[in-house]
């Protein structure tokens, strides 16, 4: 069974930095491509950022690239989000989601429960 | 590339068909998925590459189209169907959501 559990979110002041983690089991963790996606309260989806099976290869939302970092540790299953910067307006719940294929681009299959993150002084 | 869903919301009655339209800001071949979501839950993988069912999505849902115009059908709705609805293009990046559709009950 797949899954995916995301942690590291909590409370940040404006201008700080945080890094998101999304243990992966379930799946061969480093044949797939990893998306982070979030929502802000009563808000839709946002697509952030994705890393390829590898970690070559990586993609970023224009409203984060610059200030996060996506990455991953294969031999420890696990997807990673380096969020520096941090505005009110990243505040929201980040999942971690699954490719559906081993190209980055490609749908999203399975998602974590999300973790929240909330930037207030 | 920007993704417009209309409407941005409906009301429909168990039984009814359902149509919500993706429409894309450029072409985007058939490079869509579309998801469901309910309160207080994980979004949910209906449809790939804009129209092949994902693994055990009810065959009631269908998704059709191609280039800049996409549409999601559900044929007859059932109670669990009411949630919110979002396509996503993968064609090129930044990947991109659209807006969402929201189907409540009448």
């Amino acid at each position: 069974e797949v899954q995916l559990v995301e942690s590291g979110g909590g409370l940040v002041q404006p201008g700080g930095s945080l890094r998101l983690s999304c243990a992966a089991s379930g799946f061969t963790f480093s044949g797939y491509a990893m998306n982070w996606v979030r929502q802000a309260p009563g808000k839709g989806l946002e697509w952030v950022s994705v890393i390829s099976g590898g970690g070559s290869s990586t993609n970023y939302a224009d409203s984060v690239r610059g200030r996060f970092t996506i990455s991953r540790d294969n031999s420890n299953n696990t997807l990673y989000l380096q969020m520096n910067s941090l505005r009110a307006e990243d505040s929201a719940v980040y999942y971690c989601a699954k490719g559906k294929r081993i190209a980055a681009a490609s749908d999203l299959d399975y998602w974590g429960q999300g973790t929240l993150l909330t930037v207030s002084s | 590339i920007q993704l417009t869903q209309s409407p941005s919301s409906l009301s429909a009655s168990v039984g009814d068909s359902v149509s919500i339209t993706c429409r894309a800001s450029q072409g985007i071949s058939s490079s869509l998925a579309w998801y469901q979501q309910k309160p207080g839950k994980t979004p949910n993988l209906l449809i790939f590459a804009a129209s092949t069912l994902q693994s055990g999505v009810p065959s009631r849902f269908s998704g059709s189209g191609s280039g800049t115009d996409f549409t999601l059908t559900i044929s007859s709705l059932q109670p669990e169907d009411f949630a919110t609805y979002y396509c996503q293009q993968l064609n090129s990046y930044p990947l991109t959501f659209g807006g969402g559709t929201k189907v409540e009950i009448k």
